[in-house]
């Protein structure tokens, strides 16, 4: 029972364009949202957060989006670079259970220049 | 300040074998966090402590994982008569509370034969 989605395997974008990576939650009881970002033979580094009590949280050239109706969070960045290239991770988590991670499959993305 | 490290990097053991891997969390990080990546696959959650008191080994795939942190500060997981599943990333990640953002070490890299 996979509680975190992220249903695009990989983008690819041009580098000065906006880059969209999107994730779909269906734990109702998920109350605080990150985006990881992680390059070959590196852990997971943490990008930006959202707690459900916003929908919009936002820093330098990322912003992530937060839509609790649909269950839905994306991470815009915009413009994209070339060193953005890596894969990104959606994760949740909830006061609840801990507030252990549960992460999405991740997405490759690929800023072309 | 030093981030949070893991050793070894990189492990090959036969099946059968014991392994055992460390944390060195951030200096003065009271959550200490496990996580176990397949390839291709995000990290999933494997035990939680608060300084020395292990909270959450939900995740655990079995009696073999076995994980410690006898003075809330480094931390082992130790993993018995290892199997090829076994075969994975196993990530680190400490926190400042239960609720602060996790920030990971690069992980180490298991693999069994």
């Amino acid at each position: 029972d996979q509680q975190v989605k992220q249903n695009s395997p990989s983008l690819s974008v041009q580098e000065g364009r906006i880059s969209i990576l999107n994730c779909d939650y269906t734990n109702s009881m998920f109350d605080y949202f990150l985006w990881y970002k992680k390059y070959p033979a590196e852990g997971p580094t943490f990008l930006i957060s959202i707690s459900s009590i916003k929908d919009k949280n936002e820093d330098g050239r990322f912003t992530v989006f937060l839509n609790k109706s649909a269950k839905h969070l994306s991470l815009h960045i915009v413009p994209s670079q070339p060193g953005d290239s890596a894969v990104y991770f959606c994760a949740a988590s909830a006061l609840e259970y801990g507030n252990k991670l549960v992460f999405g499959a991740g997405t490759i993305l690929r800023v072309k220049s | 300040g030093a981030g949070v490290s893991q050793s070894p990097r990189y492990k090959v053991a036969k099946r059968g074998q014991d392994v055992a891997l460390r944390c060195d969390p951030i200096s003065g990080h009271v959550s200490l966090f496990w996580y176990q990546q397949a390839l291709g696959q995000g990290p999933e959650f494997l035990t939680y402590f608060q300084n020395e008191a292990q909270l959450d080994k939900s995740g655990l795939p079995s009696d073999r994982f076995f994980a410690e942190r006898p003075e809330g500060s480094v931390s082992t997981l130790k993993i018995q008569r290892t199997q090829q599943e076994d075969s994975a990333v196993y990530l680190c990640a400490s926190s400042w509370s239960e609720q602060e953002t996790q920030y990971f070490g690069p992980g180490t890299r298991l693999l069994v034969l």
